[in-house]
């Protein structure tokens, strides 16, 4: 069956470290694959598109990198503040849709 | 920066009634997409629309379900006879392109309580 596995346990960090997300899929094809954030009661926001021919991408202090063979994305989050807790979550296309992990909460403590 | 509004924020209803749920997508986009997350599980994909059609569904989307867009800025859901099952958070979203450029600018949902 298909399945988009993250992190199902919160990861806790210190400010200023960095932060490392997990996304595993399987029976999937994807041609890209993104990573949003959610704050709680709030829609997702998107941060970062990557495409299947792409190792790596970066944007600030964001960098995602997409693994086909694995079939894997690691999302990282440098230089972590308090102001990057949320729920961040992975999402691939199928067709004409986005598919949605459960997504990993982000705890960054002062 | 130009968002996508949903409304209401919050909407209780009686199983059995008809909701409506409106969103106003971003005004240059041409995908749209309504999604659903009940609390504590995954954001899951219900419908996509494009020129002026449902491009794809999902299994949620049954035929108690339908979406419009009755002029050229609202797109709204509507779910006929209501269950408990519904009760959720509900996103709208939209897009200016579809395929590998696309991403998602989703609103803030309407938060729908079946009772």
């Amino acid at each position: 069956s298909q399945k988009i596995e993250q992190n199902s346990e919160a990861l806790n960090i210190q400010e200023g470290k960095t932060a490392t997300l997990t996304c595993n899929y399987t029976n999937y094809s994807p041609a890209y694959l993104q990573w949003y954030r959610q704050d709680p009661g709030r829609g997702p926001v998107f941060l970062l598109l990557i495409r299947e021919n792409e190792k790596e991408k970066r944007k600030e202090r964001l960098k995602v990198t997409f693994d086909t063979t694995l079939k894997q994305s690691l999302f990282h989050i440098t230089a972590s503040q308090p102001a990057d807790s949320a729920t961040y979550l992975c999402a691939l296309n199928q067709g004409g849709k986005l598919i949605f992990g459960q997504g990993t909460e982000l705890s960054v403590k002062p | 920066e130009p968002e996508v509004t949903q409304t209401p924020s919050h909407q209780v209803t009686q199983m059995g009634q008809e909701v409506i749920l409106r969103c106003v997508p971003i005004s240059n986009h041409l995908y749209f997409y309504w999604y659903r997350q009940i609390l504590g599980q995954k954001v899951e994909f219900l419908v996509s629309f494009y020129n002026n059609e449902i491009s794809e569904k999902s299994e949620i989307f049954d035929d108690q379900f339908s979406v419009e867009r009755p002029d050229g800025s609202n797109f709204t859901l509507k779910i006929r006879s209501t269950k408990l099952e519904d009760s959720a958070m509900y996103f709208c979203a939209s897009s200016e392109r579809a395929g590998e450029n696309e991403k998602l600018f989703f609103g803030s949902g309407t938060q729908l309580s079946v009772l």
